[in-house]
């Protein structure tokens, strides 16, 4: 079965330092992928994707993500981290061939960067 | 643009009731899908529809009902309330072809059945 791998519930850092949240996948073909942020008591907000080309990908609020297709991962990451990124973060992924437009979603990772 | 826009709120049902949650979006999207969130459990699809007229099952379609009208509405009726579909509910949308699947999505709808 096609499934989305967050590694971590859960991750700490401290302001100011960099960070990385994890995503793996196990989906067949090359899939588009994707990461969202949730903030609390808010929906899901687009951060990013990758469709083709530049394996770094550039989004929102100073993120960005490193697609790895021989690990088959899409790490999100920080250069130096604030106190407001602290939210839930889901990685997604799409098919290319499902014509249904469905994503498939992780469990979330909660960052959390303290002061 | 209002965006994804999903009413109500909050909502508190008793066992057996049923109600309508309803989600309009005013971005012309073609797609747009029902999740349920649940702590520890990320999102399921409910359902989705791929536009007006078309609506499908998603992964956990039981007890919940959607129709798709306009290219605006997609509205979910829970058929007879559970204490099981206590949860949040987020309404996304997007286009089909030219998003790739990068969906928006509307503020929720924390739902409580007692």
């Amino acid at each position: 079965a096609q499934s989305v791998a967050q590694p971590e519930d859960q991750v700490n850092v401290a302001e100011g330092n960099p960070l990385t949240v994890k995503c793996t996948y196990s989906v067949s073909g090359n899939p588009y992928l994707f990461w969202y942020v949730q903030y609390p008591n808010r929906g899901l907000q687009f951060l990013l994707k990758y469709i083709t080309g530049d394996n770094l990908v550039k989004g929102s609020y100073g993120f960005e993500a490193e697609f790895n297709k021989s690990q088959t991962s899409f790490h999100l990451k920080k250069p130096s981290a604030l106190v407001s990124d602290s939210a839930l973060y889901f990685c997604a992924v799409r098919p290319r061939e499902d014509s249904n437009y469905q994503l498939i979603w992780g469990a979330g990772t909660k960052l959390i960067i303290k002061p | 643009n209002a965006g994804v826009t999903q009413t109500p709120k909050f909502q508190v049902l008793k066992t057996g009731q049923s109600m309508t949650l309803q989600c309009a979006q005013d971005m012309n999207h073609e797609y747009m899908s029902w999740y349920r969130q649940d702590p520890g459990m990320g999102l399921r699809l409910i359902h989705y529809s791929v536009g007006a007229g078309i609506t499908d099952q998603g992964e956990v379609p039981n007890g919940y009902n959607v129709s798709r009208s306009t290219t605006e509405d997609f509205p979910l009726r829970l058929l007879s309330a559970a204490p099981s579909q206590t949860s949040v509910y987020f309404c996304a949308s997007s286009y089909k072809v030219t998003g790739f699947g990068a969906q928006y999505f509307g503020p929720g709808t924390r739902l409580l059945v007692l």
